[in-house]
């Protein structure tokens, strides 16, 4: 069964310094990688997602993520912070053998002013 | 409306009673989510629709937990005989693709589920 890791509850880091979010998945297919981030009384919403090809996306507000087959791993990067970045940050993977879109458990980005 | 409506937003029910949830998709997206987050933790799937058709519920915790589209469009997940482990916020997410596991996801606000 496919399966999303994410190692850390709580991250906290400095308003302009840089961030790393890990995140690893399990399945034996051709996964489906995305990252969502659920703001304080807000839904979900989509940062990026990975599909195929170049293993390095962009997605909004300034986020990356690097999909690593060999490390199955898919972890979200920003170079700077800013404090509206705080929030909670979800890793969830997809396949093309089911309809599901799991998610890992979340980690919680603080930013300290 | 624009986004993805979800009502209640919260409810509060005495363990035994029966909950009905709706959730107002994007007009037009195809697929559509029930999600389950309890505090803490990330959501966890339970069901999922193309069209009117539930085409995956094994996620539903237990016989007590059903969902229906019956129009393609609005969903109600119904829980019957509430428990004290349902407490969660319940996420109704939809989206334009036919494959549910490749479109972006729009969520909802969530209904907060308080069983006493």
């Amino acid at each position: 069964a496919q399966s999303v890791t994410q190692p850390d509850i709580h991250i906290t880091v400095s308003e302009g310094a840089s961030l790393e979010l890990r995140c690893n998945y399990s399945y034996g297919a051709t996964p489906y990688l995305f990252w969502y981030v659920q703001s304080p009384g807000q839904g979900l919403q989509l940062l990026l997602k990975y599909f195929s090809g170049d293993t390095l996306v962009q997605g909004i507000k300034g986020f990356e993520a690097e999909f690593k087959r060999s490390q199955s791993s898919f972890n979200l990067r920003k170079p700077s912070v800013h404090w509206s970045d705080a929030a909670e940050y979800f890793c969830a993977v997809g396949s093309n053998r089911d309809d599901k879109i799991i998610f890992g458990k979340g980690t919680r980005l603080h930013i300290l002013p | 409306g624009a986004g993805v409506s979800q009502s209640p937003r919260y409810k509060v029910a005495k363990r035994g009673q029966d909950v009905a949830l709706r959730c107002d998709p994007i007009s037009g997206h195809v697929s559509l989510f029930w999600y389950q987050q309890a505090l803490g933790q990330g959501p966890e799937f339970l069901t999922y629709f193309q069209n009117e058709a539930q085409l995956d519920k094994s996620g539903l915790p237990s016989d007590r937990f059903f969902a229906e589209r019956p129009e393609g469009s609005v969903s109600t997940l119904k829980i019957q005989r509430t428990q004290q482990e349902d407490s969660a916020v319940y996420l109704c997410a939809s989206s334009l693709d036919e494959a549910g596991n490749t479109g972006e996801l729009f969520f909802g606000e969530g209904s907060r589920l308080t069983v006493l």
